[in-house]
């Protein structure tokens, strides 16, 4: 069973910034939080990870709060190309990966 | 950065017949390999985790001798469908995990596979 909960489906509008929170009441001491996004009839792609506090790359930023129990991925000001699933994975190092249902966020014009 | 090469894209083969899979870590040595199979508008669903010279692991449900998973060397792995049946159309997907560093998984485009 997937470690994570997020929400099924968001929408939002162009150059807003957009934040999707995942739930991880479970992780454990040696798990890492990564997100990864996909485009239909495409493999995922990486997206950012975190360990705790807070990440930034070229395309988001993850918030990771201190109890570890959830994050958020932030998009600043998407386009319509960021409309994808975004999934939300919770795993230690030797683990196997389990895919939960992930966000599928629509952008709109 | 890590590419994972991934061929067919795409496959159409007859009920009954073998198709097989290739999954390819181009800059990278993968000591682990996931394949997963996608349905429409689902999630992926992971088949076996494959480590490079052993025997991959299966998830429950899945049957090892209809979906062969080969992992015989640290940039290479296969997945062949046997006797493919429609049930089996599906996009298949595979991953590879670096030997060391991040635990970041780089994926291949998928293969998207039509059995008549």
């Amino acid at each position: 069973l997937a470690k994570t909960t997020q929400p099924i489906s968001m929408d939002s509008y162009e150059g807003q910034e957009v934040n999707i929170t995942c739930s991880h009441n479970n992780i454990a001491t040696n798990d890492y939080i990564t997100w990864y996004q996909q485009f239909p009839s495409q493999g995922p792609r990486f997206i950012i990870q975190g360990y705790k506090t807070k990440v930034t790359n070229e395309v988001a930023s993850l918030f990771i709060p201190a109890d570890r129990k959830s994050s958020t991925l932030s998009l600043p000001r998407v386009s319509l190309s960021d409309t994808a699933v975004y999934y939300c994975l919770v795993e230690g190092r030797d683990d196997k990966i389990i895919f939960g249902k992930g966000t599928r966020l629509h952008i709109l014009p | 950065g890590a590419v994972v090469s991934q061929h067919p894209s795409w496959v159409i083969c007859k009920s009954g017949t073998s198709v097989k899979i290739e999954c390819r870590s181009l800059d990278f040595q993968a000591t682990t390999m996931f394949w997963y199979r996608q349905f429409p508008k689902q999630s992926l669903m992971l088949m076996a985790t494959s480590n490079e010279g052993s025997k991959a692991t299966y998830e429950q449900g899945v049957e090892k001798d209809k979906f062969l998973i080969n992992h015989a060397s640290l940039t290479l792995s296969t997945l062949t469908v046997t006797s493919a049946h429609p049930e089996d159309s599906s996009f298949y997907i595979c991953s590879a995990r670096k030997a060391s560093g991040a635990n970041v998984l780089t994926f291949g485009a998928g293969s998207r596979l039509t059995v008549l």
